[in-house]
């Protein structure tokens, strides 16, 4: 069956060091991926979009990888800051379009501490 | 970006009773909307796809007679919990999408979140 895990749980950095979180999918062949930050209580916020064909993106300290033969996509965040203390979400659009559901991992609670 | 709104944020009411949830899509038509449960520390998981004018289509496991879902236009969704009772307490989030061209990205709402007592 398809499935989409994130590395850890919970990620505890330190302040001003680069988080990497790990999202990796089975039985998946998207053909693009999503990251989306949510906040306690909070609906998720999206982040950043990254297609088949792209390696790497960017947006601002962020930067997100795909690797479609490892079917793994890394996100980066550099120079953590603690306001970036969040659960951040890796989705796949099972059917590719924005007209499908979107399938989540249960996602990385990142603690930036000062 | 686009913006969708949730309303109530949060609701508590009594075993037995209806609770109706809105997902907006504040500034674009949405001709799909889906309706996600996050129970504490899980993901999000689909409940079902709401297309603008036709029914619902339910995930399995979902019922649909007591999730009522409503897409009467292309700026609102409802979702209704019918004889509410304490495991459905949860945290409900819609999403939008406009469907068009290029447009991979589902917008979510806030939340709701329901507790029933």
């Amino acid at each position: 069956s398809q499935k989409i895990e994130q590395n850890s749980e919970a990620l505890n950095i330190q302040e001003g060091k680069t988080a990497t979180l790990t999202c990796n999918y089975t039985n998946y062949s998207p053909a693009y991926l999503q990251w989306y930050r949510q906040d306690p209580g909070r609906g998720p916020v999206f982040l950043l979009l990254i297609r088949e064909n792209e390696k790497e993106k960017r947006k601002e300290r962020l930067k997100v990888t795909f690797d479609t033969t490892l079917k793994q996509s890394l996100f980066h965040i550099t120079a953590s800051q603690p306001a970036d203390s969040a659960t951040y979400l890796c989705a796949l659009d099972i059917g590719n379009s924005g007209n499908t559901p979107l399938v989540f991992g249960k996602g990385t609670r990142l603690s930036v501490i000062a | 970006g686009a913006v969708v709104s949730q309303h109530p944020s949060r609701v508590i009411c009594k075993s037995g009773t209806s609770v109706k949830i809105e997902c907006r899509s504040l500034d674009f038509q949405a001709t799909t909307m889906f309706w996600y449960r996050q129970f504490p520390k899980k993901s999000l998981m689909l409940m079902a796809t709401s297309n603008e004018g036709s029914k619902a289509t339910y995930e399995q496991g979902v019922e649909k007679d007591k999730f009522l879902i409503n897409h009467a236009s292309l700026t609102l969704s409802t979702l209704t919990v019918t004889s509410a009772h304490p495991e459905d307490s949860s945290f409900y989030i819609c999403s939008a999408s406009s469907g068009g061209a290029g447009s991979d990205t589902q917008y979510f709402g806030p939340g709701t979140r329901l507790t029933v007592l």
